[in-house]
């Protein structure tokens, strides 16, 4: 079965750590997408990649970074850098970077800060 | 700065009933229109898109009003199982930035 695949489900992070979500798909889709949620809010995007090799920062960068170097992959590390990173994080891709059929959703990484 | 609003809600409906709700959108120039369902502690799934003529699919009808800039979803026959947040979602700027989701509308279907 074709879709995105978020690992792990659950992660806890210790204050100074670096940690890294994963996000695989294989439905050949060039254009992916990294959210962040937080209770009661919207979700916000943290970067994006509409191909291999290139990548852009969204609404709230800071205190992440990506990397974008097998279409297949865009992982999402958390840095030191950002201060309150417990939240639902989403990877989301879609077949059309112009986006006119929306997104596909994983499943989600849940990030604690302990 | 690009906006999308719901009520948050929650809207408390009996099983059977008709439930509507609208969505805001602050850029006029928003090309595309979809409604997520996103069920407690998941992802967000596509319900459906939403077209300038309007549509539905099965109990569910998406209306779009681009005059008054706004969206509505209705849900006819209401089951348990349409307990959700429910996500406004508007694509602006070509997809260049991606798509621009509402806070979400809380909706519990009451036996």
């Amino acid at each position: 079965d074709g879709g995105i695949t978020q690992s792990p489900k659950y992660l806890f992070r210790k204050e100074g750590q670096n940690v890294t979500l994963s996000c695989e798909q294989n439905l050949n889709h060039d254009a992916m997408y990294w959210y962040r949620q937080d209770p009661g809010q919207g979700l916000r995007l943290i970067y994006y990649s509409q191909i291999v090799n290139d990548f852009q920062k969204g609404d709230i960068a800071e205190g992440y970074s990506v990397s974008r170097e097998k279409k297949e992959s865009f992982p999402l590390t958390v840095t030191s850098a950002q201060k309150n990173p417990t939240a639902f994080y989403l990877c989301a891709s879609s077949i059309d970077p112009g986006l006119l059929y929306g997104y596909t959703f994983g499943s989600g990484t849940r990030l604690t800060v302990v | 700065r690009k906006e999308v609003e719901q009520d948050p809600g929650p809207f408390n409906v009996p099983e059977g009933a008709t439930v509507a709700f609208n969505c805001t959108y602050s850029n006029s120039a928003s090309q595309s229109f979809f409604w997520y369902r996103q069920d407690c502690r998941k992802e967000p799934k596509l319900l459906m898109s939403v077209y300038s003529s309007g549509n539905e699919d099965g109990r569910f009808t998406a209306q779009l009003n681009r005059a008054s800039q706004y969206i509505s979803l209705l849900i006819r026959d209401s089951k348990l199982s349409d307990s959700a947040t429910y996500l406004c979602v508007v694509l602006s700027g070509g997809g260049a930035d991606g798509l621009t989701f509402g806070k979400g509308t809380h909706l519990i279907i009451q036996p």
